[in-house]
């Protein structure tokens, strides 16, 4: 069965400095993964995503995120943290049998500090 | 294209009455997914369809939630009778083939 595993519930950064948000999946297969945003009574919007093709995949905002196959993690990371970063991140692996059953980490929020 | 749209945005009913969320899909998209948002027990996929077909349902939680999609661009979710646990954020998604899944901005359910 397909898991997703977000390290931290809560990560706390000072506007321009980096950003890092862990995930670590669970997966027999080689999964496509995602990571999505929620900013507060937001719906949510997908950041990047993560389908088998370059390891290293790059988002909006800044954003990137590194597909580690034998570390079975899909870190996001940012540079420099900006104030309207401050918001819910949520890591996917979707179900490589079922392309379209998506599984949610629990989130991390994300705070930032000015 | 409008992104996923999804009515209403806010809901207030009392217990023991019949609640409807709707939603309308992006054009083109075969795939629609409902899933519940609750600080307890974070993003959780209730029900999804291909087609307007419903194809995994494990995840509704009893018998009082059923869903609906008589249409390629609407689908209903509908909670009869509703329960203060019901209260929560219910999101509405589309996505095509294998890419990822748009989501509608959400509607916010209190049951008192």
């Amino acid at each position: 069965a397909q898991s997703v595993t977000q390290l931290d519930s809560h990560v706390s950064v000072s506007e321009g400095t980096p950003v890092l948000l862990r995930c670590n999946y669970s997966s027999s297969y080689s999964p496509s993964l995602f990571w999505y945003v929620q900013h507060p009574n937001k719906g949510l919007q997908l950041l990047l995503k993560y389908t088998s093709a370059a390891t290293l995949v790059k988002g909006i905002n800044g954003f990137e995120a590194e597909f580690k196959k034998s570390e079975t993690s899909f870190h996001l990371t940012k540079p420099s943290a900006h104030m309207s970063d401050a918001a819910e991140y949520f890591c996917v692996v979707s179900d490589p049998g079922n392309f379209n059953k998506f599984y949610f980490g629990s989130g991390t929020k994300l705070n930032v500090k000015p | 294209d409008a992104g996923v749209i999804q009515s209403p945005r806010h809901e207030v009913t009392e217990m023991g009455q019949e609640v409807t969320l709707r939603c309308k899909p992006i054009s083109g998209h075969d795939y629609l997914f409902w899933y519940r948002q609750t600080m307890m027990r974070g993003l959780e996929l209730l029900i999804y369809f291909n087609n307007n077909v419903p194809i995994d349902d494990s995840g509704m939680p009893e018998d009082r939630f059923s869903a609906k999609m008589p249409n390629a661009s609407f689908s209903t979710l509908k909670i009869q009778p509703s329960e203060p646990r019901d209260s929560a954020v219910y999101f509405c998604a589309s996505s095509t083939g294998e890419k990822e899944a748009f989501f509608g901005q959400g509607t916010r359910l209190t049951v008192v």
